[in-house]
């Protein structure tokens, strides 16, 4: 069974530019949570969607926005860039929220995304 | 504020022996807490998860300790391999919601 995948797997973009990190959830995942990790730092929480709908948010600007599509695979976009957006963007997916039983509560990271800002 | 903590941002182990990995949590409420391993340029890789009605939970060779009243979490890794070296996050959630909390991580060094 795939995992969580996300593309592209580095990504170079200039100050000012918009970037699209794409995610596909692990089969019959329907929530789908972005993380961003910066050099050094812990995993800081961006976006969770769940069957479509945006259901939480972490403290970044308005800037960072993303969008599920039916399908329940994600996109996560960052306008006006700077250089601090600079890092790893990691994409997860867990079963719908609320589910019991075993991994019920857990949720799978993918690979992630490099995102460079020049 | 920092809800979840991992104080130690680094820890070395010989081969063979236990690796003790340690978090703190701020929010009584939190229901659910999951360890992850991180190696360099990869994702997160789940290893074990424990509820707040347990205080114990056991894998192969990891076990995850809950104290609620110290609000304190541990991963032991018996016998530690030189494979389990990377980083160990800790994450913790509030019951209503899957936004989960990550710690900044403890890189744990695994001498042969």
């Amino acid at each position: 069974e795939a995992g969580v995948t996300q593309s592209p797997t580095h990504l170079i973009k200039t100050r000012g530019q918009q970037a699209t990190l794409r995610c596909s959830p692990i089969s019959g995942h329907t929530s789908v949570y972005w993380y961003q990790q910066a050099l050094g730092l812990g995993l800081q929480f961006l976006l969770w969607y769940d069957e479509g709908e945006e259901r939480n948010r972490g403290n970044f600007p308005p800037r960072f926005s993303g969008r599920q599509f039916p399908n329940y695979s994600s996109e996560l976009n960052v306008n006006a860039l700077e250089l601090e957006d600079s890092a790893l963007y990691l994409c997860a997916s867990s079963k719908l929220f609320g589910t019991q039983g075993p991994s019920g509560n857990t949720i799978y990271f993918g690979e992630g995304s490099w995102l460079t800002v020049v | 504020d920092q809800q979840v903590k991992q104080n130690s941002p680094s820890l070395s182990v010989q081969e063979g022996r236990i690796s003790i990995l340690n978090c703190d949590y701020t929010n009584s409420m939190f229901d659910y807490f999951l360890w992850y391993k991180k190696y360099p340029a990869e994702g997160p890789t789940f290893l074990i998860s424990i509820s707040s009605i347990k205080d114990k939970n056991e894998d192969g060779r990891f076990t995850v300790f809950l104290n609620k009243s110290a609000k304190h979490l541990s991963l032991h890794i018996v016998p530690s391999q030189p494979g389990d070296s990377a980083v160990y996050f800790c994450a913790a959630k509030a019951p209503g919601t899957y936004k989960y909390i990550f710690g900044t991580g403890t890189r744990l060094k695994v001498l042969a």
